[in-house]
């Protein structure tokens, strides 16, 4: 069974670089059929999509937050990334990776809370 | 920008009773290409939905989507225990990809 995981520090100062990885257990993130997104939520709030990637690296961002967001893929070790630059308190949020086909998130990872504090 | 305002913000409903939660854009939804998710307390959102109306894997046949355009609805016919949750709709047929803020479907 597909199982995506967040990790990362919990903990990033104002100004600083963001950094979560997500790793993929149950199957490949190199299938041809699936996109890889990164998903935020702020505490309280709604629903917002970051970006996704495919395996070839091919990548799509919201432009909300083109200038500071960058998604990689490594897919030899069957994970992908997020950085988001210079971060403010309106960052704090619970951030979700998730496969995505045809835009469609129906596999999610728990959500990892990250808190922009100095 | 496609935006999603979904209505009522919170619906109070017993069980057994019928859910119709409502999900408007602010232009023409490509394809019908809508979907819904149900999310609980700290967990994760579930696909519901999608493409309006067609049912995700392992999702009961009470939940129900339909629309189109500009106007979409869930209907959970009849409501269990479990359903009581925050159900948002989004749309994946433009760019970027948009959530509705959330209706929160409570207990009566």
């Amino acid at each position: 069974q597909l199982q995506l995981q967040e990790s990362g520090p919990g903990l990033v100062k104002p100004s600083e670089t963001l950094s979560l990885t997500c790793t993929v257990s149950g199957g490949s993130i190199s299938s041809s059929s699936y996109y890889w997104g990164w998903i935020r939520q702020p505490p309280g709030k709604g629903l917002e999509w970051i970006g996704s990637i495919y395996y070839s690296g091919n990548t799509y961002y919201n432009p909300s937050f083109k200038s500071r967001v960058t998604i990689s893929v490594d897919t030899s070790k069957n994970q992908f990334s997020l950085k988001l630059s210079s971060v403010t308190a309106a960052d704090t949020a619970v951030y979700y990776c998730a496969k995505a086909k045809a835009s469609l998130l129906d596999h999610w990872g728990q959500g990892t809370l990250v808190t922009v504090s100095s | 920008e496609i935006v999603l305002t979904q209505s009522p913000g919170t619906l109070s409903l017993s069980p057994g009773e019928r859910a119709t939660l409502s999900c408007r854009a602010s232009q023409s939804v490509t394809s019908s290409y809508l979907a819904w998710y149900q999310q609980k307390p700290g967990q994760a959102p579930r696909l519901l939905i999608y493409g309006a109306s067609s049912r995700a894997t392992g999702i009961p046949d009470r939940f129900s989507g339909s629309g189109s355009g500009t106007d979409f609805t869930l209907t959970i016919s009849r409501l269990e225990p479990e359903d009581f949750a925050v159900y948002y709709c989004q749309q994946y047929g433009s760019s970027p990809r948009t959530f509705g803020q959330g209706t929160k479907v409570e207990i009566k």
